[in-house]
């Protein structure tokens, strides 16, 4: 089955503890983007990579890192958590092969920042 | 720049009744748009897409938008609403400017849909 995974879905952490938050998809797309959903702002981009060793920011990145060491494979890296970052995350995948981009969305992790 | 307008937070409809979602956008190039749905708890799933050709797109569910140039609008509508439609709505526009696959999504419309 085609499919975008995360893991954690939920994670409940304290200020400054680095933690990782992995996405990886199997439909050898070469396009994987990191959002965070918040009320009223709806979806929000924070790093996307183009391909393997191809990595921007997007709308808010400070906080955040990111890596592509591997096709499938985008982490989410919180190197120092703060309670701003509490959202939810969303990981989305797409072919750079179709001119109409349609991603592909995991089902979401909610970090919880204490 | 490019943006995303969504202009309904929240949108009550009865179950049978017609429903839109309001939908309005800004692009410096040509204008791919997109409706995602979210289902509680869940991850965003796409409905359908505006590309090139017919002003109507139809989707998944029996849902339908109408691509309109001069009112750069791009209405979600289904002709009798479910309470399994009851969900949030994103509106998307591919983002030109980075060169990228990226979207730009809208703040999202809450539809209920009362039984």
């Amino acid at each position: 089955e085609a499919q975008v995974t995360q893991n954690p879905r939920y994670l409940i952490t304290v200020t400054g503890k680095k933690l990782t938050v992995t996405c990886s998809q199997n439909m050898n797309h070469e396009y994987m983007s990191w959002y965070r959903q918040d009320p009223g702002l709806g979806l929000r981009q924070i790093y996307y990579s183009m391909n393997v060793e191809v990595t921007d920011k997007g709308d808010v990145p400070e906080g955040y890192k990111v890596s592509r060491k591997e096709k499938r494979n985008f982490p989410l890296i919180l190197e120092s958590p703060s309670p701003n970052q509490t959202s939810l995350y969303f990981c989305a995948s797409s072919s750079r092969q179709a001119t109409y981009n349609e991603q592909f969305f995991g089902p979401g992790t909610r970090l919880t920042v204490l | 720049a490019q943006s995303v307008a969504q202009p309904e937070d929240q949108v009550n409809v009865a179950e049978g009744n017609p429903l839109t979602v309001k939908c309005t956008y800004s692009v410096s190039g040509n204008p791919y748009l997109f409706w995602y749905v979210q289902y509680p708890n869940r991850g965003l799933q796409f409905l359908l897409k505006y590309i090139t050709g017919d002003n109507l797109v139809k989707g998944s569910y029996g849902f339908e938008a109408e691509f309109n140039k001069s009112q750069t609008s791009f209405h979600l509508k289904k002709p009798s609403a479910l309470v399994s439609d009851s969900a949030l709505y994103f509106c998307a526009v591919r983002d030109w400017e980075t060169g990228a696959n990226n979207l730009f999504f809208g703040t999202g419309t809450r539809l209920t849909v009362i039984p």
